[in-house]
Protein backbone atom coordinates (compact mmCIF):
# COMPACT_ATOMS: atom_id res chain seq x y z
CA UNK A 1 0.00 0.00 0.00
CA UNK A 2 1.41 3.26 -1.03
CA UNK A 3 1.30 6.09 0.80
CA UNK A 4 2.14 9.88 1.14
CA UNK A 5 3.10 12.13 4.31
CA UNK A 6 3.96 15.20 3.89
CA UNK A 7 5.28 17.91 6.93
CA UNK A 8 6.30 21.91 7.13
CA UNK A 9 5.60 24.85 8.09
CA UNK A 10 2.18 26.48 7.71
CA UNK A 11 2.50 29.80 8.61
CA UNK A 12 4.42 32.42 7.01
CA UNK A 13 5.29 36.19 6.33
CA UNK A 14 5.78 37.53 3.65
CA UNK A 15 9.22 37.39 1.52
CA UNK A 16 9.43 34.09 3.84
CA UNK A 17 10.28 30.71 2.06
CA UNK A 18 7.98 28.11 2.61
CA UNK A 19 9.69 24.69 3.13
CA UNK A 20 7.78 21.04 2.75
CA UNK A 21 8.76 17.40 2.67
CA UNK A 22 6.88 14.08 1.49
CA UNK A 23 7.83 10.88 2.67
CA UNK A 24 7.07 7.94 0.60
CA UNK A 25 5.86 4.36 2.39
CA UNK A 26 5.72 1.33 -0.22
CA UNK A 27 6.13 1.01 -3.94
CA UNK A 28 9.34 2.20 -5.87
CA UNK A 29 10.41 5.30 -5.67
CA UNK A 30 12.89 5.09 -8.71
CA UNK A 31 9.81 4.31 -11.33
CA UNK A 32 7.51 7.63 -11.19
CA UNK A 33 7.66 11.10 -10.69
CA UNK A 34 6.97 13.18 -7.67
CA UNK A 35 5.31 15.83 -8.17
CA UNK A 36 3.72 19.14 -5.76
CA UNK A 37 0.46 20.93 -6.61
CA UNK A 38 -1.43 23.09 -4.58
CA UNK A 39 -4.77 24.86 -3.92
CA UNK A 40 -5.50 28.28 -3.02
CA UNK A 41 -8.69 28.18 -0.46
CA UNK A 42 -12.01 27.94 -2.71
CA UNK A 43 -9.95 27.33 -5.87
CA UNK A 44 -8.54 25.17 -8.42
CA UNK A 45 -5.78 23.16 -8.52
CA UNK A 46 -2.21 24.20 -9.98
CA UNK A 47 0.80 22.33 -10.78
CA UNK A 48 4.34 23.56 -9.33
CA UNK A 49 6.59 20.59 -11.00
CA UNK A 50 7.94 17.62 -10.05
CA UNK A 51 10.86 16.20 -9.54
CA UNK A 52 12.38 12.17 -10.40
CA UNK A 53 14.99 10.23 -8.15
CA UNK A 54 17.74 11.40 -10.37
CA UNK A 55 17.00 15.08 -9.59
CA UNK A 56 15.54 15.39 -13.09
CA UNK A 57 13.07 18.32 -12.61
CA UNK A 58 10.13 20.24 -13.95
CA UNK A 59 9.03 23.26 -13.17
CA UNK A 60 6.22 25.87 -14.00
CA UNK A 61 7.70 28.44 -15.62
CA UNK A 62 5.86 31.36 -13.82
CA UNK A 63 6.89 29.45 -10.34
CA UNK A 64 10.57 29.07 -11.84
CA UNK A 65 12.49 31.88 -10.06
CA UNK A 66 11.03 31.18 -6.56
CA UNK A 67 11.06 27.19 -6.40
CA UNK A 68 13.38 24.59 -5.30
CA UNK A 69 12.93 21.16 -5.46
CA UNK A 70 14.85 18.23 -4.03
CA UNK A 71 15.11 14.03 -3.53
CA UNK A 72 16.69 11.74 -0.98
CA UNK A 73 16.45 9.08 -2.13
CA UNK A 74 18.07 7.10 0.68
CA UNK A 75 15.04 8.27 2.76
CA UNK A 76 12.41 8.03 -0.11
CA UNK A 77 11.56 11.75 0.31
CA UNK A 78 11.30 14.97 -1.62
CA UNK A 79 10.95 18.21 -0.86
CA UNK A 80 9.70 21.78 -1.84
CA UNK A 81 10.87 25.21 -1.36
CA UNK A 82 9.32 28.08 -2.69
CA UNK A 83 11.13 31.74 -1.87
CA UNK A 84 9.80 34.85 -1.30
CA UNK A 85 6.31 34.35 -0.64
CA UNK A 86 3.54 36.69 -0.52
CA UNK A 87 -0.21 35.56 0.44
CA UNK A 88 -0.85 34.69 -3.27
CA UNK A 89 1.17 31.70 -2.43
CA UNK A 90 -1.34 30.81 0.81
CA UNK A 91 -3.13 27.60 -0.41
CA UNK A 92 -2.99 23.79 0.51
CA UNK A 93 0.31 22.30 -0.86
CA UNK A 94 -0.49 18.51 -1.78
CA UNK A 95 2.91 16.38 -2.59
CA UNK A 96 1.87 13.39 -5.73
CA UNK A 97 3.10 10.44 -7.23
CA UNK A 98 2.96 11.26 -11.13
CA UNK A 99 3.34 7.83 -13.81
CA UNK A 100 6.05 8.44 -16.03
CA UNK A 101 3.40 7.90 -18.97
CA UNK A 102 0.73 10.23 -18.74
CA UNK A 103 2.03 11.60 -15.77
CA UNK A 104 -1.57 11.32 -13.93
CA UNK A 105 -1.43 11.40 -10.25
CA UNK A 106 -1.96 8.29 -8.51
CA UNK A 107 -1.26 8.95 -5.17
CA UNK A 108 -1.37 11.93 -2.96
CA UNK A 109 -0.38 13.48 0.30
CA UNK A 110 -2.81 14.58 2.74
CA UNK A 111 -2.03 18.15 2.14
CA UNK A 112 -0.56 20.95 3.97
CA UNK A 113 -2.16 24.38 4.20
CA UNK A 114 0.37 26.97 4.45
CA UNK A 115 -0.93 30.61 5.17
CA UNK A 116 0.93 33.97 4.36
CA UNK A 117 -0.07 36.33 6.64
CA UNK A 118 1.50 39.85 7.93
CA UNK B 1 0.34 26.85 -21.18
CA UNK B 2 -2.06 24.26 -22.52
CA UNK B 3 -5.45 26.01 -21.46
CA UNK B 4 -7.93 23.70 -20.48
CA UNK B 5 -11.62 24.29 -20.40
CA UNK B 6 -14.19 22.12 -18.46
CA UNK B 7 -18.06 22.78 -18.84
CA UNK B 8 -20.40 23.71 -17.27
CA UNK B 9 -18.93 25.21 -13.96
CA UNK B 10 -22.00 23.29 -12.14
CA UNK B 11 -24.06 20.73 -12.85
CA UNK B 12 -27.14 19.22 -11.07
CA UNK B 13 -28.56 15.42 -11.47
CA UNK B 14 -31.11 13.61 -9.97
CA UNK B 15 -30.14 10.36 -8.18
CA UNK B 16 -30.02 7.53 -10.37
CA UNK B 17 -29.40 9.92 -13.48
CA UNK B 18 -26.37 10.69 -15.83
CA UNK B 19 -24.04 13.37 -15.54
CA UNK B 20 -21.90 14.54 -18.41
CA UNK B 21 -18.75 16.34 -17.53
CA UNK B 22 -16.75 18.27 -20.42
CA UNK B 23 -13.44 19.14 -20.93
CA UNK B 24 -11.60 21.01 -23.72
CA UNK B 25 -7.83 22.28 -24.35
CA UNK B 26 -6.67 24.78 -26.79
CA UNK B 27 -3.99 22.03 -27.91
CA UNK B 28 -3.96 18.18 -28.68
CA UNK B 29 -3.08 15.85 -26.00
CA UNK B 30 -2.08 12.83 -27.92
CA UNK B 31 1.24 11.81 -27.48
CA UNK B 32 1.82 11.06 -30.88
CA UNK B 33 4.63 8.24 -30.17
CA UNK B 34 2.06 6.01 -28.10
CA UNK B 35 -1.41 6.89 -29.77
CA UNK B 36 -2.44 8.08 -26.08
CA UNK B 37 -3.98 11.25 -24.91
CA UNK B 38 -2.27 12.31 -21.66
CA UNK B 39 -5.56 13.89 -20.25
CA UNK B 40 -7.00 12.55 -16.64
CA UNK B 41 -10.07 13.21 -14.25
CA UNK B 42 -10.07 13.94 -10.63
CA UNK B 43 -12.52 13.74 -8.10
CA UNK B 44 -12.29 15.98 -4.99
CA UNK B 45 -14.56 16.19 -2.10
CA UNK B 46 -14.49 19.05 0.59
CA UNK B 47 -11.62 18.60 2.95
CA UNK B 48 -9.76 15.95 0.74
CA UNK B 49 -7.19 15.55 -2.24
CA UNK B 50 -7.65 14.65 -5.01
CA UNK B 51 -8.48 11.17 -6.40
CA UNK B 52 -7.68 9.82 -9.56
CA UNK B 53 -10.53 8.46 -11.53
CA UNK B 54 -9.29 8.16 -15.42
CA UNK B 55 -6.36 8.69 -17.00
CA UNK B 56 -5.13 8.19 -20.83
CA UNK B 57 -8.97 9.98 -21.23
CA UNK B 58 -10.59 6.52 -20.85
CA UNK B 59 -8.83 4.14 -18.64
CA UNK B 60 -10.08 3.77 -15.41
CA UNK B 61 -8.21 4.00 -12.14
CA UNK B 62 -7.91 0.16 -9.82
CA UNK B 63 -11.16 0.35 -7.66
CA UNK B 64 -13.16 3.13 -9.45
CA UNK B 65 -16.60 2.16 -10.05
CA UNK B 66 -17.79 1.20 -13.66
CA UNK B 67 -20.01 4.06 -13.32
CA UNK B 68 -17.49 6.15 -14.15
CA UNK B 69 -15.93 6.80 -18.00
CA UNK B 70 -14.16 8.58 -20.09
CA UNK B 71 -14.18 9.25 -23.34
CA UNK B 72 -12.51 12.00 -26.49
CA UNK B 73 -9.03 12.67 -27.59
CA UNK B 74 -7.25 14.87 -29.05
CA UNK B 75 -8.33 18.35 -27.71
CA UNK B 76 -12.27 17.23 -26.43
CA UNK B 77 -13.12 15.00 -23.88
CA UNK B 78 -16.03 14.15 -21.90
CA UNK B 79 -16.20 12.41 -18.23
CA UNK B 80 -19.83 10.41 -18.00
CA UNK B 81 -21.20 9.00 -14.76
CA UNK B 82 -24.24 6.86 -15.00
CA UNK B 83 -26.49 5.63 -12.16
CA UNK B 84 -25.21 8.78 -10.17
CA UNK B 85 -24.89 8.23 -6.26
CA UNK B 86 -25.16 10.65 -3.20
CA UNK B 87 -21.40 10.12 -2.77
CA UNK B 88 -20.37 11.50 -6.14
CA UNK B 89 -21.11 14.56 -4.87
CA UNK B 90 -17.99 16.71 -5.42
CA UNK B 91 -15.75 18.69 -7.81
CA UNK B 92 -14.68 17.07 -10.73
CA UNK B 93 -10.92 18.43 -12.64
CA UNK B 94 -9.69 17.15 -15.46
CA UNK B 95 -5.71 17.66 -16.49
CA UNK B 96 -3.21 17.38 -19.08
CA UNK B 97 0.12 16.75 -19.00
CA UNK B 98 1.06 16.23 -22.29
CA UNK B 99 3.13 19.35 -22.45
CA UNK B 100 5.23 20.47 -19.09
CA UNK B 101 3.69 22.80 -17.27
CA UNK B 102 0.60 20.59 -16.73
CA UNK B 103 -2.41 22.07 -16.26
CA UNK B 104 -5.84 21.86 -14.50
CA UNK B 105 -9.67 23.20 -15.75
CA UNK B 106 -11.34 25.12 -13.45
CA UNK B 107 -13.18 22.32 -12.33
CA UNK B 108 -16.82 21.85 -12.56
CA UNK B 109 -19.24 21.26 -9.46
CA UNK B 110 -21.67 17.93 -9.35
CA UNK B 111 -24.49 18.27 -7.34
CA UNK B 112 -27.79 15.82 -6.62
CA UNK B 113 -30.92 17.80 -7.87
Amino acid sequence: QVQLQQWGTGLLKPSETLSLTCAVYGGSFSSYYWSWIRQPPGKGLEWIGEINHSGYINYKPSLKSRVTMSVDTSKSQFSLQLSSVTAADTAVYYCARSKFSGRHCDYWGQGTLVTVFS
Amino acid sequence: DVVMTQSPDSLAVSLGGRATLNCKSNQSVLYSSNNKNYLAWYQQKPGQPPKLLIYWASTRQPGVPDRFSGSGSGTDFTLTITSLQAEDVAVYYCQQCHTVPCTFGQGTKLEIK
